[in-house]
């Protein structure tokens, strides 16, 4: 079974500048979630979305963040302008149902690691 | 959502049993008690997971105490692939349920060949 896939791995940008990140989660996957780690830290979550829809999008710092997931199933995060303590690994994951579930595992990619400069 | 308290780091020595404690004295009745580790440039994965009764799995076994307010996870016989960021994380899947999971700071397991 293919795992969540995530692309770029690496990214340097300079302060600013805008950078996007792409995730493909597990086929059939209803609900992806958009995690922020940053050095040292726990992953924190940014948003999930349950098919298309936004579920929780409360950590999202929405003046210089946006996702979207179009047709429920890949999903980009841009950052745009990007500031120096955005730099972190971003990680997304994936899970069959999400809201509602009882125990469900969450599958997760490897991660972009950004760095502002 | 309710609070889990794990030891910063613990270190043990290879092909030896490890027990990771997780305290959660604030656990509720719906509260799960699930268990994430991340490898090194890695996203978390799944260890395993339980609510009352002690779990196993060919990965590792979940000793939950009997009042719920503390759990230890047990690797049973350490390899230097099992270093790595071990989270105890609690997951309410009562009405609010959104199917996210919190993580916390983690516990960082070194294993010494």
């Amino acid at each position: 079974e293919a795992g969540v896939a995530q692309s770029p791995r690496y990214k340097i940008i300079e302060k600013r500048q805008s950078v996007a990140f792409w995730c493909n989660p597990i086929s059939g996957h209803a609900t992806l979630y958009w995690y922020q780690q940053i050095l040292g830290q726990g992953p924190k979550l940014l948003i999930q979305f349950q098919n298309n829809g936004v579920v929780d999008d409360s950590q999202l710092p929405k003046d210089r963040f946006s996702a979207e997931r179009l047709k429920g199933v890949d999903s980009t995060l841009k950052i745009q302008p990007a500031k120096l303590e955005d730099s972190a690994v971003y990680l997304c994951a994936s899970s069959l149902i999400g809201q509602g579930a009882t125990n469900e595992k969450l599958f997760f990619g490897s991660g972009t690691q950004l760095s502002v400069l | 959502d309710a609070k889990t308290t794990q030891p910063n780091s613990m270190e043990s020595n290879e092909e030896e049993p490890v027990h990771l404690p997780c305290n959660h004295s604030t656990i509720s009745g719906t509260d799960y008690i699930h268990w994430y580790r991340q490898l090194p440039s890695q996203g978390p994965e799944y260890v395993i997971h339980g609510l009352t009764s002690n779990v196993n799995n060919r990965m590792a076994s979940l000793a939950i105490a009997e009042d719920r307010k503390s759990s230890t996870l047990i690797l049973h016989r350490a390899t230097l692939r099992d270093a790595a960021v071990y989270y105890c994380i609690l997951r309410d899947i009562g009405s609010s349920n959104t199917g996210k999971l919190i993580f916390g700071q983690g516990t960082t397991l070194q294993v010494k060949p």
